[in-house]
């Protein structure tokens, strides 16, 4: 997708692995958000940065961490990898309060 | 808490044919309800929203419809394509848009067979 890069696209950790999803958006959007989708359960929100400096926990925080390094970055950390934590992980990112989300094309994480 | 649920979770229909997929939402202050394709290995991609002050969107074969009163609402798709197979998700926002938190449906596979 233009405009949300996210790496690495593919990663394989063993438990209690750390690893950090790097997410770069050059739309000039204030707001990000980390998703993860399983199947059969949509899409659910980590966290979220209304805008640079602030950041939000979502519906399914619990094992993550992030950081909004500046207004172009968003950095989803998973300390202690778990088999639970397998799934792939979208970056969102939202201008104004009237624009809609645009996604990157998600990085697949497989955890064992 | 906040819930969508959509259905049905898949759907296959003849090309040409239309397509209807409906979603409910428990919260009544949601008030942005926007829709979603995914193709495989793809990130989902907009194809269509709706907010609150209005009851209908169309744009060409694809239209929105919002029951505030009855917390649903439904993407309908008509003259179906071999390339609007996918899987499709509605979302709703988490109370009003400003945080742009979205509760999303559990999603839709949708087949149009040739």
């Amino acid at each position: 997708n233009a405009g949300v890069t996210q790496t690495p696209k593919f990663q394989v950790l063993k438990t209690g692995q750390s690893m950090t999803l790097q997410c770069a958006q050059d739309m000039n959007h204030n707001s990000m958000y980390w998703y993860r989708q399983d199947p059969g359960m949509g899409l659910r929100l980590i966290y979220y940065s209304a805008s640079e400096g602030t950041t939000d926990k979502g519906e399914v925080p619990n094992g993550y961490n992030v950081s909004r390094l500046n207004k172009r970055e968003f950095s989803l950390r998973l300390e202690s990898a778990a088999p639970s934590q397998t799934s792939v992980y979208f970056c969102a990112t939202r201008g104004t309060w009237n624009q809609p989300q645009h996604f990157g094309d998600g990085t697949r994480l497989s955890i064992l | 808490g906040e819930n969508v649920e959509q259905h049905p979770s898949t759907l296959s229909v003849q090309e040409g044919d239309s397509a209807v997929i409906k979603c409910t939402y428990s919260d009544s202050a949601s008030n942005y309800f926007p829709w979603y394709k995914q193709e495989l290995g793809k990130g989902p991609q907009l194809i269509i929203d709706i907010r609150s002050n209005v009851g209908e969107k169309k744009d060409q074969r694809i239209a929105v419809t919002l029951n505030k009163t009855a917390k649903h609402f439904s993407l309908h798709i008509t003259e179906t394509q071999p390339e609007d197979s996918a899987v499709y998700f509605c979302a709703a926002s988490a109370g009003s848009s400003n945080t742009g938190k979205l509760i999303f449906g559990q999603g839709t596979t949708l087949q149009v067979k040739p």
